[in-house]
């Protein structure tokens, strides 16, 4: 059964920084890219980041860029999101997700969501 | 950018009815559309790819159509469990990939 949870969300100061985990089971992790989604309160789905299987290309969301970066260890099955210069506009649930078949691709599993707010 | 655009923003049906919400995109997306069901506290939920395909485990009443700019999914008869925010999403010029603002399903 492939599962993926996230840990790692928490309240954090604006200026400040987070690290959030995913940690995923029940399928061969390295075969697949994997990406970052946001949803503030009461809004819709943002994509933030995505990174492919070996690591070695990531991509970005404009709102993100220079702030955040994503990260695989692959021997621990585990994804990360390393968030720094944290705004308010950046409270939201942040789910992991699998790309199905490319790099580019839909989600077709998804974590339970970590919520970060940023407040002073 | 691509924009994904969905409407209606909330659409009001009556059990064992039709339901059909629709998304265009701002430019093609060729038959790379995915679709979404969200339920209140939960995640995300694959419906739809391809535009048509249906997902591991997707009941037969849900169903997907369309290519290039205008997309539908359709609920052939609307269970109660049902009745939940959907979102499409284009992974063609998936630089960024993008999601529709949703469309909120609830009970007439």
């Amino acid at each position: 059964e492939v599962q993926l949870l996230e840990s790692g969300g928490g309240l954090v100061q604006p200026g400040g920084s987070l690290r959030l985990s995913c940690a995923v089971s029940g399928f061969t992790f390295s075969s697949y890219a994997m990406s970052w989604v946001r949803q503030a309160p009461g809004k819709g789905l943002e994509w933030l980041s995505t990174i492919s299987g070996s690591g070695g290309r990531t991509d970005y969301a404009d709102s993100v860029k220079g702030r955040f970066t994503i990260s695989r260890v692959n021997s621990k099955n585990t994804l990360y999101l390393q968030m720094n210069s944290l705004r308010a506009a950046d409270t939201a649930v942040y789910y992991c997700a699998r790309a199905d078949y490319s790099y580019g691709s839909y989600f077709d599993y998804w974590g339970q969501g970590t919520l970060v707010t940023v407040s002073s | 950018e691509i924009v994904m655009m969905q409407s209606p923003a909330t659409l009001s049906v009556s059990p064992g009815e039709r339901a059909t919400l629709s998304c265009r995109a701002s430019q093609s997306v060729s038959s790379n559309l995915a679709w979404y069901q969200q339920k209140p506290g939960q995640a995300p939920r694959l419906l739809i790819y391809g535009a048509s395909t249906r997902a591991t485990g997707i009941p037969a009443r849900f169903s997907g159509s369309g290519s290039g700019t205008e997309f539908t999914l359709t609920i052939s008869s609307l269970q109660s469990e049902d009745f939940a925010v959907y979102y499409c999403q284009q992974y063609n010029n998936w630089l960024p990939i993008t999601f529709g603002q949703g469309t909120r399903l609830e009970i007439k």
